[in-house]
């Protein structure tokens, strides 16, 4: 069973197309984060929320702590937006993180 | 400027060799992490050290062992008791009592 399930789990767009990915959770956290991974390998952070809404540039992310899911937006795609997009909690309880298998996604121009 | 290095980016061994990858960081963080990434997988823990001198295990440590007796360097040792080394390896730290963890470029180890 995972603490945090993803969906979907491949996504193809057209460039400027809307994209909504997906994240439940089943732990309690204190942050969620949505991470950003390109084929070299290396993760970078895109956002940690811990309640209600943030946004840079075309990427959107909220999160309902109740329902135990958050989203990510991103608008008017481009192919430099192609990526695996992965969630990941912070357990309230431990030191432990859990993170999602990934979204990935391609932008076609 | 601060962050986490991992190096190498790629590693090549033979099998039955141990192998080192190394993970610095200079963010004055103390809680440092290890984990290991496999396709169609999410990240999965091997260890983590909560401060100098400490670790603990993760969910997939064996065949894994760490060090840390620098609070800025965690070095993963791949033992050839792991039985499927070959994979993408990735470094992480969060500040004492902080939710977000900062992330290395990771190592990706063949083993052949």
């Amino acid at each position: 069973k995972n603490e945090v399930e993803q969906s979907p789990q491949n996504l193809t767009a057209q460039e400027g197309e809307f994209i909504t990915i997906n994240c439940s959770y089943s732990v309690g956290i204190s942050a969620l984060h949505w991470l950003q991974q390109h084929p070299g390998g290396g993760i970078v952070s895109l956002f940690m929320l811990s309640s209600g809404k943030k946004k840079h540039g075309r990427l959107i992310a909220t999160i309902n702590i109740q329902e135990k899911h958050s989203s990510l937006h991103i608008t008017a795609s481009h192919p430099r937006d192609s990526a695996v997009y992965i969630c990941a909690v912070k357990s309230n309880t431990g030191n432990q993180f859990y993170f999602g298998t990934g979204t990935s996604l391609t932008v076609i121009p | 400027d601060g962050g986490i290095t991992q190096s190498p980016k790629y590693l090549f061994r033979k099998e039955g060799q141990n192998v080192t990858l190394s993970c610095e960081q200079n963010l004055n963080h103390d809680a440092m992490y290890w984990y290991r990434q496999d396709p169609g997988q999410g990240l999965r823990l091997i260890y983590y050290s909560q401060i100098v001198n400490d670790f603990q295990k993760g969910d997939i440590a064996e065949g894994y062992s760490v060090s840390r007796e620098k609070k800025e360097s965690f070095p993963l040792t791949v033992t050839s008791a792991q039985k499927n080394p070959t994979a993408f390896y990735l470094c992480a730290s969060r500040k004492k009592g902080g939710t977000e963890a900062f992330f290395g470029q990771g190592t990706r180890l063949t083993v052949v």
